[in-house]
């Protein structure tokens, strides 16, 4: 079965840290991999993806996400943490050739702290 | 804003009741997909409809159903509600209907009282 984990349900950071929401899948073939961002009482938006190449993807508001093919992760990162990204990130994925069905993590809530 | 409307915002009914959500997608996108969002599955993929066709379903329960009309907004029809269905409901909507980014609607809270 396809499955993604987002290991941990909380993660704190102070402001200017750099800070890491982990996010590793279990989907078969080579899957397309995504970084949605939810905003209290807003829907989900779409901050990277992945599709092949390069596995640093760079995305919107200073965020990127790390490929690693062997680890099946997809980690999202930020050099140096704004109070304002303070939000629920959801990891997302879609495998490849079977119609546009995306998978969800069940999304980590950031806080960073000023 | 992503230019996906959903309406209404919040919807609280009882136990066994039917309720419809309507979704109208960005102006130019022919794909709706419906996700449900709960404390404890977090954000469920339901369906998809690519104008006016249903192309992938996800976990939707028989009691919902959904359609796409002409015009390209979508519907939601969620009945016997249980307390278990309180959720929130996303709507979003892509271009065509394999693409790889989708816009998100704000949602539809359903509270089954």
């Amino acid at each position: 079965a396809q499955s993604v984990a987002q290991p941990e349900d909380q993660v704190n950071v102070a402001e200017g840290n750099p800070l890491t929401v982990k996010c590793t899948y279990s989907v078969s073939g080579n899957p397309y991999l995504f970084w949605y961002v939810q905003y209290p009482n807003r829907g989900l938006q779409f901050l990277l993806k992945y599709i092949t190449g390069d596995n640093l993807v760079k995305g919107s508001y200073g965020f990127e996400a790390e490929f690693n093919k062997s680890q099946t992760s997809f980690h999202l990162k930020k050099p140096s943490a704004l109070v304002s990204d303070s939000a629920l990130y959801f990891c997302a994925v879609r495998p490849r050739g079977t119609g546009n069905q995306f998978y969800f993590g069940t999304g980590t809530s950031l806080t960073v702290i000023p | 804003d992503s230019g996906v409307t959903q309406t209404p915002k919040h919807l609280i009914t009882a136990t066994g009741q039917r309720v419809t959500l309507r979704c109208s997608p960005r102006s130019g996108d022919l794909s709706v997909y419906w996700y449900q969002q709960s404390l404890d599955q977090g954000l469920q993929f339901l369906i998809q409809y690519y104008n006016g066709e249903e192309r992938a379903k996800g976990n939707i329960l028989e009691r919902f159903s959904a359609q796409q009309f002409p015009d390209l907004h979508s519907e939601l029809n969620l009945s016997s509600l249980e307390l278990g269905d309180s959720a929130l409901y996303f709507c979003a909507s892509s271009v065509g209907g394999t693409d790889l980014e989708q816009f998100f609607g704000p949602g539809t809270r359903l509270t089954v009282l």
